[in-house]
């Protein structure tokens, strides 16, 4: 099973949108409505953000959003904030495997 | 509130095996699955496998099949994930978490496992 990739980095000022992409095969991304995003701050564990394609676990703030195209999902952050840099992964189920992204660098400038 | 809590850190001697623990509270232990996840130093986030607790029924990634076991103890609500034959490449930080809607929305804080001679 091959990690699904995403770009290494993404960038924007305050206030701005960044959309990362996550690009599966139909035996992941595209063959379930499985996929998570995860956040992660250096030194720290991760934590779920998106799950099931578009769902925001309770206190995970509206900013964020998940949506999905075939074999391609992606994650939005809307009005970005500083506590919002961090790397983002993202994750599929893949028929009783799980298979994470390559993960991406959100800088906020 | 619903936690997992690991066991400390380790250093282990290539060829040597690992167990870390994966205590869970604040919730009932056997209705969810556990999953066991690595970051190597600088790398990204790897799938090992996961247990369901009720059953004591484990899958694994097929990088990690014969060298990595999962068991539970229902008793005092604890995973347990053992890696074997280990190397450098080993060297990482493993996680444990909650899977809830086939997500891990629950995580441990991780443990360190460093492999070195």
């Amino acid at each position: 099973q091959s990690a699904l990739t995403q770009p290494p980095s993404a960038s924007g000022s305050p206030g701005q949108s960044v959309t990362i992409s996550c690009t599966g095969t139909s035996s992941d991304v595209g063959g379930y409505n499985y996929v998570s995003w995860y956040q992660q701050h250096p030194g720290k564990a991760p934590k779920l953000m998106i799950y099931e394609v578009t769902k925001r676990p309770s206190g995970v703030p509206d900013r964020f959003s998940g949506s999905k195209s075939g074999n391609t999902a992606s994650l939005t952050v809307s009005g970005l904030q500083a506590e919002d840099e961090a790397d983002y992964y993202c994750s599929s189920y893949a028929g009783g495997n799980y298979v994470f992204g390559t993960g991406t660098k959100v800088t906020v400038l | 509130q619903v936690q997992l809590v690991q066991s400390g850190a380790e250093v282990k001697k290539p060829g040597a095996s690992v167990k870390v623990s994966c205590k869970a509270s604040g919730y009932s232990f056997t209705g969810y699955y556990i999953q066991w996840v690595r970051q190597a130093p600088g790398q990204g986030l790897e799938w090992m496998g996961r247990i369901d607790p009720h059953s004591d029924g484990a899958k694994y990634a097929q990088k990690f099949q014969g060298r990595v076991t999962m068991t539970r103890d229902t008793s005092i609500s604890t995973a347990y994930m053992e890696l074997s034959r280990l190397t450098s490449d080993d060297t990482a930080v493993y996680y444990c978490a909650r899977d809830r809607q086939v997500s891990m929305d629950v995580w441990g804080k991780g443990t360190t496992v460093t492999v070195s001679s």
